[in-house]
């Protein structure tokens, strides 16, 4: 246990439903990272909030849309997958202050796009 | 860009043995953090060590320790009386230091079995 919670854990949806994902973490932290896990691909790093500011857009399209109403919670907003954004989609969260650089990760949730 | 590169995608040792999981980094940056995460099969994301740059003296963490050679952007990480439980992927990240909130750049991993 990380203190990083996800949820769902697990999520089946279609190409033209909306869902989102929800990360909570109350350790603290004032920074916050979305990672997206696929297969035979490294880690890729999709969003970071800082102080509940975006700092970081690597990118991503459209159809994932992150939101940060407060330091401890963190979504991503879907809509419109696309069956190759199945993946493991992971959270993590870390600490305020230079040189406290360690992210910490939730459990991930894993998504199907049919 | 920094690029993270782990050339071992699966690895295989007998347990009590001791094995040393190979990777190299490349940045042009002077201030970093190095860091080995495991991922076991329940896919939470752990993290076993951590490294600063400026810090010449190898970090250690019970059975985990590595091997930094910063000229050389090599951050090996040994195992030392491999347990069943080290059974898992293990990841080698890289991030820029400064203070600000960067994400970690991740290299492919290695799949590490540990064998009764």
């Amino acid at each position: 246990e990380t203190g990083v919670t996800q949820t769902p854990r697990h999520l089946v949806m279609g190409m033209t439903n909306k869902k989102s994902l929800k990360c909570e973490q109350h350790l603290g932290h004032n920074a916050m990272y979305w990672y997206k896990q696929s297969a035979k691909k490294p880690l890729e790093l999709m969003f970071v909030y800082s102080l509940e500011e975006r700092v970081e857009n690597n990118s991503v399209p459209s159809r994932f849309s992150p939101e940060c109403p407060n330091s401890s919670h963190l979504f991503l907003h879907l809509h419109t997958l696309q069956p190759e954004d199945s993946a493991l989609y992971l959270c993590a969260s870390s600490p305020p202050g230079q040189g406290e650089d360690t992210q910490y990760f939730g459990p991930g949730t894993r998504l199907t796009v049919l | 860009a920094q690029t993270v590169t782990q050339s071992q995608p699966e690895m295989s040792v007998q347990e009590a043995e001791t094995v040393t999981l190979s990777c190299t980094y490349d940045t042009s940056e002077s201030n970093y953090y190095l860091f080995w995460y495991k991922q076991p099969p329940s896919r939470q994301m752990i993290l076993v060590i951590r490294q600063e740059a400026y810090k010449q003296q190898n970090a250690t963490e019970n059975r985990f320790s590595v091997n930094f050679q910063k000229a050389a952007k090599s951050f090996s990480l040994k195992i030392s009386d491999s347990q069943l439980g080290d059974t898992a992927m293990y990841f080698c990240a890289f991030m820029k230091g400064g203070g600000g909130a960067d994400g970690l750049t991740f290299g492919k991993g290695t799949h590490l079995i540990i064998q009764p």
